[in-house]
């Protein structure tokens, strides 16, 4: 089936330092969308990308959508204790007549004061 | 907008009975929800999709007769755990998503504990 790869898995930060991560898939998607997930909640839209080399940004947070449509990066800029939380990525194509997300495991964000 | 809500937000039931979990989008009509299921420090895997008035379809390993899903309206979808037992302890999660654009959006999640 179809896999998402994200890495890194965990990063450990200083507070204003900027954070970079990233997905890759063998699969071709149509949307690529990056979630942020606090414990015992629901994963937060954060930014949605439509467009193969798309480049969208959010505040402090930017993403790009690959080129070839298998790939996206998640940079966060002068990161801020609130930023702690898991990231996903989610890859979203037509199956079975729905569009279903496939996620990434996640990139567990630590930023220290 | 495009808010998703969820309840119970937790729930404790002994091993045997059955549990029903509501989802609900707030301000827009859902064409299609979803359901997740996470377990700690894992990603959320999908395991079914329902569409208004049509039977869900679950994906490959999940039991129909065990997560009874009903789409009833196109803001309210349930997901009803029949015989309860301890491995179906997890955070389940819903989405659901507006006619355009066509981005899940989650609810806060569902703790259910079976003891």
């Amino acid at each position: 089936g179809q896999q998402l790869n994200q890495s890194p898995q965990s990063m450990f930060i200083q507070e204003g330092e900027d954070v970079s991560m990233n997905c890759t898939s063998s699969s071709i998607f149509n949307t690529w969308l990056w979630y942020k997930q606090d414990p015992g909640e629901g994963p937060v839209l954060l930014i949605a990308l439509y467009k193969a080399g798309e480049l969208t940004s959010n505040g402090r947070l930017t993403a790009q959508f690959g080129i070839t449509r298998k790939d996206s990066f998640l940079n966060i800029s002068a990161s801020i204790p609130s930023d702690v939380g898991i990231y996903f990525c989610a890859g979203q194509t037509l199956q079975g007549g729905s569009e279903k997300l496939v996620f990434g495991k996640g990139t567990k964000l630590t930023v220290n004061p | 907008g495009a808010v998703v809500s969820q309840h119970p937000s937790w729930v404790i039931c002994k091993s045997g009975t059955s549990v029903k979990i509501e989802c609900r989008s707030l301000d827009f009509q859902a064409t299609t929800m979803f359901w997740y299921r996470q377990f700690p420090k894992q990603s959320l895997m999908l395991m079914a999709t329902s569409n208004e008035g049509s039977k869900a379809t679950y994906e490959q390993g999940v039991e129909k007769d065990k997560f009874l899903i009903n789409h009833a309206s196109l803001t309210l979808s349930t997901l009803t755990v029949t015989s309860a037992h301890p491995e179906d302890s997890s955070f389940y999660i819903c989405s659901a998503t507006p006619p355009a654009p066509y981005e899940q959006y989650f609810g806060p999640g569902t703790r259910l504990t079976v003891t």
